[in-house]
């Protein structure tokens, strides 16, 4: 596709639901990150992957939450047990290695009621 | 640690030049980035500069760092309304063992009247 794109755009869900947010990069970037942004602040750096590995979790806030890459395209941000304070646009960006500019796709809004 | 401030408003006249400005405090950063964000929208980059350098020009924007002083900003020449939008700044180590995650700012909102 011509940018990175995130399904779906708004997902809405009950506390203690499991939830995934599915990022496609940009054809050939081999990076991938996830990012939070909760209202009002900026984006928070949650996982890195390069290819199909998490090179750097370090921003995930905790084991709930889990981010796969099976075949270094596409990934999938899981959630479990979730809690109102998770509500957050995640946004996914990508870039065509490591030192080269990040693009951002327009984010799911995740609202957990 | 890292930690990047910026302040959370700034209204100017269409035609007006807006200047946005950002502090950090790690002073490893290697590159610094101005991202723009519209309503419902994800982020658009608009420029970046290497720490090694002082000033970067690209059309209507102008960026100024001040390594010393750990101070970016942002300079748009002649302001329209379609550039009415958040304004994030952010920074990067650069290549760590965990490639190349920005660090952002909380966002400048910027406001464009007639």
């Amino acid at each position: 596709g011509a940018g990175v794109s995130q399904t779906p755009s708004n997902k809405v869900t009950e506390k203690g639901k499991y939830v995934e947010l599915r990022c496609d990069p940009i054809s050939g970037h081999t990076a991938l990150y996830w990012y939070r942004q909760s209202l009002g602040q900026g984006p928070e750096f949650l996982i890195y992957f390069q290819g199909t590995g998490a090179a750097d979790d370090s921003g995930l806030p905790n084991d709930r939450f889990f981010a796969v890459r099976p075949e270094g395209s596409v990934s999938t941000l899981k959630i479990q047990r979730t809690e109102r304070g998770d509500s957050a646009v995640y946004l996914c960006a990508s870039s065509l290695g490591t030192l080269e500019t990040q693009y951002f796709g327009p984010g799911t809004r995740l609202l957990v009621l | 640690g890292e930690d990047v401030e910026q302040s959370l408003f700034l209204s100017v006249r269409e035609g007006d030049s807006s200047v946005i400005n950002c502090t950090y405090t790690d002073s490893s950063s290697t590159y610094l980035y101005w991202y723009k964000q519209e309503p419902g929208a994800g982020l658009q980059l608009l420029t970046y500069i290497f720490s090694n350098m002082d000033m970067k020009q690209d059309q209507r924007l102008t960026v100024l760092l001040n390594k010393k002083d750990k101070h970016l900003s942002l300079r748009i020449a002649d302001t329209q309304t379609g550039d009415s939008a958040i304004y994030f700044c952010a920074e990067t180590l650069g290549p760590t063992g965990g490639g190349n995650k920005l660090t952002f700012g909380t966002g400048t909102q910027l406001k464009v009247e007639l």
